[in-house]
């Protein structure tokens, strides 16, 4: 793998069902991130990562959870679904050893769209 | 509290210039970013400023105005690839970006 993989690429999921986004990245960056996209609405930052081990909430977590057992993986898991949380989300990352430097640049997976009914 | 605007969309002719505009209010200021967006696709890096001025890179040119809260983006020899949406982004005092919902650019020939 090059850069950061996502899956499932699309789902369709029953309100109140249980879902993992997958994120992978072969990068050996520090920091993660999840995002949800919106027709009309810039990115919004779900839940990030720093650093193996810690996480932290961004603008929009309720209804989420992520973990960061090890630097590669980092999903997201709805516990139960709502319509509301039909998007598409974009997981990335950032080499952040030296924050507000162009290596703190965030690089993206190709995105789950995500539907439910 | 925090926001960054940009116009929805603009039409530019395949060969001409096109500037995409962005102005931005965080608490905090640690560098703007200029992301490309093709339909269905992720984001990808184009440019970063933290310092006043002007940065080029090949047709892409980036420019920045702390004092002004303001940013540009300036796409010159116009192709049709570069119909996309081009996103800005703030990062704020703790790092975090803040974006903006994009500007659909669509190139006519």
């Amino acid at each position: 793998i090059a850069g950061i993989t996502q899956a499932p690429t699309s789902q369709i999921l029953a309100a109140g069902r249980r879902m993992t986004l997958r994120c992978t990245q072969d990068m050996r960056h520090n920091a993660m991130y999840w995002y949800r996209q919106d027709l009309g609405l810039g990115l919004r930052l779900i839940h990030y990562s720093n650093t193996a081990g810690t996480t932290g909430k961004g603008e929009v977590p309720d209804g989420y959870s992520v973990s960061r057992a090890n630097t590669d993986d980092f999903p997201l898991t709805l516990a139960s679904a709502v319509p509301s949380q039909t998007s598409v989300y974009f997981c990335a990352s950032s080499d952040s050893t030296e924050v507000g430097t162009p290596t703190d640049t965030q690089y993206f997976g190709p995105g789950t769209r995500l539907t439910v009914l | 509290g925090q926001n960054i605007d940009q116009p929805t969309e603009m039409t530019a002719t395949e060969g001409a210039i096109v500037q995409i505009n962005c102005t931005y209010q965080t608490s905090g200021f640690n560098g703007l970013f200029w992301y490309q967006q093709h339909a269905g696709e992720a984001p990808t890096f184009l440019s970063y400023n933290v310092l006043d001025g002007l940065e080029e890179k090949g047709r892409f040119s980036s420019f920045l105005s702390r004092s002004k809260g303001y940013s540009y983006l300036l796409l010159k020899e116009l192709q049709m690839k570069d119909s996309a949406s081009y996103l800005c982004a703030a990062s704020d005092s703790n790092y975090q970006l803040i974006w903006g919902a994009g500007t659909k650019l669509i190139i006519k020939p």
